[in-house]
């Protein structure tokens, strides 16, 4: 299957700093990539839908400018968490689609980001 | 009502045994329908996708869907403590927006 790697695995950052997050599709051109917050035994929530070239589109209730996207590749896409907030510590996913008769979505590994 | 309905358990079989995991759905234009494992703190992998009805088999693994009773299904046969996991149920329209079920948690006892 499509190879989706992200980057860091994890990160512990101090309160009020930002951090970047990395989403890379290795083997495809990934022309919409998701990005999706986890709770422990919770599902997957949608932040927000990524496209190449363009603003990304957010969920309702997600900030846009806590949570910054950026996909300016075919294989890249980046979340950035500005102003880090304890609360903000979580499981989160990248999820980049596969264009074609599959037309399905491959995860990364994830990362989990704790704010102290 | 939500899109897809998923039974979260817990789920626990002894090795060996049959698994059935199900999802119900609401939006008779689902047409792509996946199955994601997921292990703890990893993000999930895609074990089988089924496009429109009908079933699909991969080693242990079968999806079966039933369009008419909107109903999505994965058998996992001769169950190993390896699939321990939870099992994500996913479908979309037309590939550009998904839509998960809150995951079903299964443990399989050696």
């Amino acid at each position: 299957g499509a190879v989706v790697s992200q980057h860091p695995s994890r990160v512990i950052c101090k309160s009020g700093t930002s951090v970047k997050i990395e989403c890379r599709s290795l083997d495809f051109q990934a022309t919409t990539m998701f990005w999706y917050r986890q709770f422990p035994k919770q599902s997957l929530m949608l932040m927000a839908t990524s496209n190449e070239g363009s603003k990304a589109t957010y969920e309702q209730g997600v900030e846009k400018d806590k949570f910054l996207i950026n996909h300016a590749s075919l294989t890249l896409s980046t979340l950035t968490v500005t102003s880090a907030h304890p609360e903000d510590s979580s499981f989160y996913i990248c999820s980049a689609r596969v264009r074609g008769p599959g037309n399905t979505i491959y995860f990364g590994e994830g990362s989990w980001l704790t704010v102290v | 009502q939500k899109e897809v309905e998923q039974d979260p358990g817990p789920l626990s079989v002894p090795e060996g045994a049959i698994v059935s995991l199900n999802c119900t759905y609401s939006n008779s234009a689902f047409q792509y329908f996946m199955w994601y494992r997921q292990y703890s703190r990893k993000g999930p992998e895609l074990l089988m996708y089924t496009y429109s009805s009908g079933n699909k088999e991969d080693g242990r693994f079968t999806a079966q869907v039933d369009k008419s009773s909107k109903y999505i299904s994965l058998f996992i046969r001769d169950s190993q403590p390896s699939d321990s996991a939870t099992y994500l149920c996913a479908m979309s329209v037309a590939g550009n927006q998904f839509y998960f079920g809150t995951g079903t948690s299964l443990t399989v006892i050696p």
